[in-house]
């Protein structure tokens, strides 16, 4: 079993739909990142929360460390938003060592 | 400000040879972290350097090296190539320790 899985593994959605996808892990974290990859393979880092919640434009990020497990939402999608979505973790007592999920890829179509 | 640039974008080698792989990180950052990223897959740690230092090492085997120069710019090394290495490797730096990283653009590497 991975220690951190995400759900779900592809997702397709049409324009202005609210998505939201899921990250669960199963050890102890200092952080969680969600990152967005695009094809090529550029990675963005968009959020890296250790509590509560995060907003940056139309992303939501949010995390609850009790039942380990955070989501990230996406309100009124967009065709630019198709990427795949990666939620990584830092777990405790590590340095910069993150683990890292499958990842979601989401298209969404006009 | 420049981000963080890795050379070269890609690399296509045959098995047993050797490869080294290049990362300059954004100007003032100190800790370089390399992943490698199999099709498919979500990136997998491999090594964490900051202040020249190795911080952390991944599950990979011995083939794979790296270390830091004093400008803070990392060199991944990979000996003995497999099939299985081709990959894209990705390298991201943080100002400090423990922070949000910056990820470069890969370096796609195919061994044939």
């Amino acid at each position: 079993k991975n220690e951190v899985e995400q759900s779900p593994q592809n997702l397709t959605a049409q324009e202005g739909e609210f998505i939201t996808i899921n990250c669960s892990y199963s050890v102890g974290i200092s952080a969680l990142h969600w990152l967005q990859q695009h094809p090529g393979g550029g990675i963005v880092s968009l959020f890296m929360l250790s509590s509560g919640k995060k907003k940056h434009g139309r992303l939501i990020a949010t995390i609850n460390i009790q039942e380990k497990h955070s989501s990230l939402h996406i309100t009124a999608s967009h065709p630019r938003d198709s990427a795949v979505y990666i939620c990584a973790v830092r777990e405790t007592g590590t340095a910069s060592k993150l683990t890292f999920g499958t990842g979601t890829r989401l298209q969404v179509t006009l | 400000d420049a981000g963080v640039t890795q050379s070269p974008t890609h690399l296509i080698k045959t098995r047993g040879q050797h490869v080294t792989l290049r990362c300059s990180p954004i100007s003032g950052h100190k800790s370089v972290s390399w992943y490698q990223q199999v099709l498919g897959q979500g990136p997998q740690f491999i090594f964490q350097y900051y202040e020249k230092e190795e911080r952390g090492r991944g599950n990979f085997p011995d083939r794979f090296s790296a270390r830091q120069f004093p400008n803070y710019s990392s060199e991944l090394n990979v000996n003995a190539l497999l099939l299985g290495d081709s990959a894209l490797y990705l390298c991201a730096s943080s100002p400090i320790d423990q922070e949000t990283q910056y990820f470069g653009p890969g370096t796609r590497l195919l061994v044939l």
